[in-house]
């Protein structure tokens, strides 16, 4: 099973370019989100989705765009690429359920895009 | 004051030894904890969870949680070369639209052979 798969691995970008990261999970997981970690800050949520249609600001929104058109796809868009976006990000998923996320239903992580903006 | 406060390290310990790592947490509305292990250059995954005060164990992984205090750890016993890794807790509140977990920034743990 290819369970959470992010492309490309790794991306250098110049300040305003813009650029698509993919994430694509064959688990039919309805909830599907994406993080970034960087050194002393931890993963922080930038925006989830809990079906197809649906999408939803996490705590660092500013700067990126999400959409939801298929259960299995959720790309991050960055419009306008600055250097405080270098970055791993990483794409998770999870069965979605009444009680949310819980001990029953964990994020399956992809391995991260690796983002440098200079 | 963030919500879930983690001591980065690193911990540096010897094979066999028994490892102890620990979070605080202000929220008392976390219901969910979670342990989630993150080899270099990789996506965290699921190691350990709990939603009930007490003790968690599997194998030589044992998860406590005193909500009382809330404070969790995760103990690791006889510990290896391959458990180097950032280990990083995370919580969640209980309820329909709970999807956010909070994170923990993860604590960097080296065993040496």
């Amino acid at each position: 099973n290819a369970g959470v798969t992010q492309t490309p691995k790794f991306q250098v970008l110049k300040t305003g370019q813009s650029m698509t990261l993919q994430c694509a999970q064959d688990m039919n997981h309805e909830y599907m989100s994406w993080y970034r970690q960087d050194p002393g800050m931890g993963l922080r949520l930038i925006h989830y989705s809990v079906g197809a249609g649906i999408t939803d600001q996490g705590e660092v929104p500013n700067g990126y765009n999400v959409s939801r058109s298929t259960t299995e796809d959720f790309p991050l868009r960055l419009l306008s690429a600055a250097p405080s976006q270098t970055s791993v990000y990483f794409c998770a998923s999870s069965y979605y359920g009444a009680k949310g996320i819980s001990y029953n239903s964990p994020l399956h992580f992809g391995n991260g895009t690796r983002l440098t903006v200079t | 004051q963030k919500e879930v406060e983690q001591d980065p390290g690193p911990l540096s310990v010897p094979e066999g030894a028994i490892v102890s790592l620990n979070c605080t947490y202000s929220n008392s509305a976390f219901q969910y904890f979670m342990w989630y292990r993150q080899y270099s250059r990789k996506g965290p995954e699921l190691l350990m969870y709990t939603y009930s005060s007490g003790n968690k164990e599997d194998g030589r992984f044992t998860a406590q949680v005193d909500k009382s205090s809330k404070y969790i750890s995760l103990f690791i016993r006889d510990s290896q070369p391959s458990d180097s890794a950032t280990y990083l807790c995370a919580m969640s509140v209980r309820g329909a639209g709970s999807y956010q977990l909070t994170f923990g920034k993860g604590t960097k743990l080296s065993v040496i052979p």
